[in-house]
């Protein structure tokens, strides 16, 4: 069965240095989102991507955050300059956007992000 | 703006016993999605129902049941005879129109006991 992977599982970075984390959407998706959970929080949205740009961001997408398509495969969120309250899990999700199971988001297993 | 209310934090039950775990949505508009998800210890989460806002026909899957209630902005999760690996956060979440975010609520503890 198809789904979302994440690269990496965990990492750990130090105050100030630029992440970038990974995912692999399914395959013939085309909605990408990004969300975060900070431990023990409920899941909040940060932005989401269609058709090589962002269709919609929440107040946390601020200007250290940013998406990218490299290519026909990875979805990247980058933090620039992470601060500690960046430290939380993130998911990635995609959706198909044609057909029955359309409007479902599927989630990838998450990064979770230590800053130091 | 969109909210969505989960007001049990967490439930504690023994094995087989029957669940039900309570979500409460605010919208103004009239087309929505409602979903639950389920994120186990291990962290992922785990699609489990969809409804559409104009689909009020509840379902039964196994051990799981959906009651929509449009008249008190309600969609409700029951699980029947509990297990231990039903243990995990249940997240209720809600999307209008097609393309936009996921609004979750802060999520259920479920902890079933052997």
């Amino acid at each position: 069965e198809p789904e979302v992977t994440q690269t990496p599982s965990h990492q750990v970075t130090q105050m100030g240095q630029e992440v970038i984390l990974r995912c692999v959407p399914i395959s013939n998706h085309l909605y990408f989102y990004w969300y975060r959970q900070i431990l023990g929080q409920k899941v909040e949205f940060l932005v989401s991507f269609y058709n090589n740009e962002i269709s919609e961001k929440s107040e946390i997408f601020d200007d250290q955050f940013s998406v990218e398509r490299p290519d026909g495969s990875n979805f990247t969120l980058k933090i620039r300059s992470t601060k500690l309250e960046d430290s939380a899990m993130y998911f990635c999700a995609s959706r198909a956007g044609t057909g029955v199971w359309a409007y479902e988001q599927y989630f990838g297993p998450g990064t979770r992000l230590t800053v130091t | 703006a969109q909210k969505v209310t989960q007001a049990q934090t967490e439930i504690s039950v023994v094995e087989k016993e029957d669940v039900t775990l309570d979500c409460v949505y605010e919208t103004r508009d009239t087309t929505y999605y409602l979903f639950w998800y389920k994120q186990p210890p291990s962290g992922e989460l785990v699609f489990l129902i969809r409804r559409n806002s104009f689909d009020e026909q509840n379902e039964i899957s196994g051990r799981y049941s959906w009651n929509f209630q449009k008249s008190t902005s309600s969609f409700n999760f029951t699980i029947t005879a509990s297990q231990v690996v039903d243990s995990a956060v249940y997240f209720c979440a809600l999307k209008v129109g097609a393309n936009s975010k996921l609004t979750f609520g802060k999520g259920i503890t479920l902890s079933v006991r052997p």
